[in-house]
This record gives structure tokens, C-alpha cells and sequence, in this order.
């Protein structure tokens, strides 16, 4: 069974702090990825990784970095946590699709809802 | 520009309805395209995908993509309280999964008993 996991489910901090989202995998995928989701916004991009130690941004990469040490692990940073960044944040690992036909499949970890104060 | 438009819902049908959900695109070099199902409290699942243009079927479901009109649809018939989620659509050029999707908002389904 495929498994994408998360550090948390709940997670409240204070506006200035350091925050770490860990995000495992254990599908041996190449392709990791951060997503923020907010009501009437969607799934929206903030870095993916396609190798351990490379990354690139996403769509809304302000304010946050990725960390990509071992193949198995994602982390997303805000270095200095605001309150605009409380929001659902989204991990996935993807297959290498684009053959035959077939994309890649992202499969998505449960989530971390993080509420900054 | 990626950018697709997912009319938000909420949408609530009658259990045993014939469903229709709906993406418009703007960028004509998609050419993958997904649902994806999303349960209240999870991560999104992949329901189907479909390659350029077409119809694809999946027991209950189907899956439609119009290139020409940039417009793809996800039918659900007979549809049972276990449908109600919320569903969005998923777009990427190239296929290969490196590059990230390029979701709609996602529309919030209701199948009332």
C-alpha cells in the first residue's frame, strides 16, 4: 500500500517563528511536491523536487524553501512564519509518467493544517 | 499562462442523479488530464485520467475531453452518498510528473440519500 506521510495534522504556531513540514514517502518516487490549499484558491504550487538536493520553485514560493536531503524526504521551511500563511498544506510524490499515454501519478499525503497566530 | 476554471460548487444532486462536472483551460498545450477525488479531512486520490482528446469509462464514471472547446467533463451516473466529495480536475503538459499539475479549484459534490 502506497504511502505518503505527514509530521502533522494540526499544527499552531506564532507569527516570526521557524516552521518544518516533514513530508515521507515510501514509493521510491523521483518527484516530490509542496502544495497550499485555501477555500476558493485550490491546490496551489509552492516548490517540487525531481532528485534528492534539487528543487524548483512553484507557483507561490514566497516566503517558504524546500529542503530534499534523501530520496524519501521533503521538507518545507518558512523561515518566519505569517499569519497569511495559515492555510492546508499538501505533500505528494509522483511516478515518472509521460509514456504510452499515461501521466505521472501524484499521490497526496493527509495533510497539515497549520494555523499561524 | 496555466490557468483552469473549476466552478466551486457546492453542487447537490438526488442519490441515483446522473452528475456533471466541468474545466475550462486556457492552455492549449495540455494534453494529460485528471480527476482527482478529495474526501473531507484527506489528501486527493486520482479517479481517472485521459490522454489528448476523447471519452474514457470507468464503471460509474466517465471522463470526456473536448481539445478544440478546452473543455473537459466528468460524468458520475447512478450516484450514491459515497460520491459526495470534492472533485478536481488536474492538467499537465507534459505527462512526465516532474513539472507539478495545474488543479482547478474544485467542485464540492453533495449526493443526498
Amino acid at each position: 500500500d502506497v504511502k505518503v506521510t505527514q509530521s502533522s495534522r494540526y499544527l499552531v504556531k506564532r507569527t516570526g517563528e521557524k516552521v518544518f513540514l516533514e513530508c515521507v514517502q515510501d514509493m521510491d518516487h523521483e518527484n516530490m511536491f509542496w502544495y497550499r490549499q485555501d477555500p476558493g484558491l485550490g491546490l496551489r504550487l509552492i516548490y517540487f523536487s525531481y532528485d534528492v538536493k534539487m528543487k524548483e520553485k512553484g507557483d507561490i514560493p514566497e516566503g517558504y524553501s524546500v529542503s530534499r536531503e534523501k530520496k524519501e524526504r521533503f521538507s518545507l521551511i518558512l523561515e518566519s512564519a505569517s499569519t497569511n500563511q495559515t492555510s492546508m498544506y499538501l505533500c505528494a510524490s509522483s511516478t515518472v509518467g509521460g509514456t504510452s499515454g499515461r501521466p505521472g501519478e501524484q499521490f497526496f499525503g493527509p495533510g497539515t493544517r497549520l494555523t499561524v497566530l | 499562462q496555466k490557468e483552469v476554471e473549476q466552478d466551486p460548487g457546492p453542487l447537490s444532486v438526488p442519490e441515483g442523479a446522473i452528475v456533471s462536472l466541468n474545466c475550462t483551460y486556457s492552455n492549449s498545450a495540455f494534453q494529460y488530464f485528471m480527476w482527482y477525488r478529495q474526501y473531507s479531512r484527506k489528501g486527493p486520490e486520482l479517479l481517472m485520467y485521459t490522454y489528448s482528446s476523447g471519452n474514457k469509462e470507468d464503471g460509474r464514471f466517465t471522463a470526456q475531453v473536448d481539445k478544440s472547446s478546452k473543455y473537459i467533463s466528468l460524468f458520475i451516473r447512478d450516484s450514491q452518498p459515497s460520491d459526495s466529495a470534492t472533485y478536481l480536475c488536474a492538467m499537465s503538459d507534459s505527462g512526465g510528473g516532474a513539472d507539478g499539475l495545474t488543479f482547478g479549484k474544485g467542485t464540492h459534490l453533495i449526493i443526498q440519500p
